[in-house]
């Protein structure tokens, strides 16, 4: 299995663009997260979804943020506008299913918005 | 709010010896905790889980404990090798149904 498929790998925008993340799960896994990791706050989970589902977006930051699911193999997360204090690496994750079981990582989307 | 604090930012020790990394936590106890590994420009590699009616696991090298009375989870890594060397992380959810959240991680080094 190619693991978690993450596209592109680096991006760098202006500010007030619009931002699109793309993910690709492991074939088979039901649960799908994204992540965004940043020096000063660590590893925070932004959205999960389970079985295509948005389950719990509080950690979406605001507004600007949206995330989508339209099938098991493809998730998007896009910001719009982009902002400078957006700039982290953005890791999606995939589980076999909701609970106690592994996540499995793709390798991240390094974000620079300037 | 739940907290997860890892105690140390950075630990260094010298091969062969074994690291313990420390993991606390506030409020009541989580249903499990996971351990993760990563390394610089990669994403976290799950390592190791523990429920909360489990004291102890191993893997290989690795053991993790969890006591409920100190809410505090041990992570060991025997006979420590340079190879160890990264940032490892605990993680915890309350259910299988919560979302789990993530501690800061510490960088562990282990010199030669």
């Amino acid at each position: 299995d190619a693991g978690v498929i993450q596209s592109p790998r680096h991006e760098v925008t202006e500010m007030g663009q619009e931002v699109t993340l793309r993910c690709k799960p492991i074939s088979g896994h039901n649960s799908l997260f994204w992540y965004r990791q940043t020096m000063m706050r660590g590893l925070e989970l932004l959205i999960y979804f389970n079985n295509n589902v948005p389950i719990d977006d509080s950690g979406m930051p605001e507004d600007r943020f949206s995330a989508k699911m339209p099938n098991a193999s493809f998730s998007t997360l896009k910001i719009q506008p982009s902002e400078p204090r957006d700039s982290a690496v953005y890791f999606c994750a995939s589980s076999a299913r909701q609970g106690d079981y592994e996540q499995y990582f793709g390798p991240g989307t390094r974000l620079t918005v300037t | 709010s739940q907290k997860i604090e890892q105690n140390s930012e950075a630990l260094n020790i010298q091969e062969g010896k074994t690291a313990t990394l420390t993991c606390n936590y506030t409020n009541y106890s989580p249903a499990y905790l996971q351990w993760y590994r990563q390394d610089p420009g990669r994403g976290p590699v799950f390592l190791l889980l523990i429920r909360e009616n489990e004291k102890e696991k191993r893997k290989e090298r690795l053991k993790v404990t969890f006591d409920t009375t100190l809410k505090q989870s041990l992570f060991h890594i025997t006979a420590s090798q340079p190879a160890d060397s990264a940032t490892y992380l605990c993680a915890l959810a309350y259910s299988s149904a919560s979302k789990i959240i993530f501690g800061s991680g510490t960088r562990l080094s282990i010199r030669p």
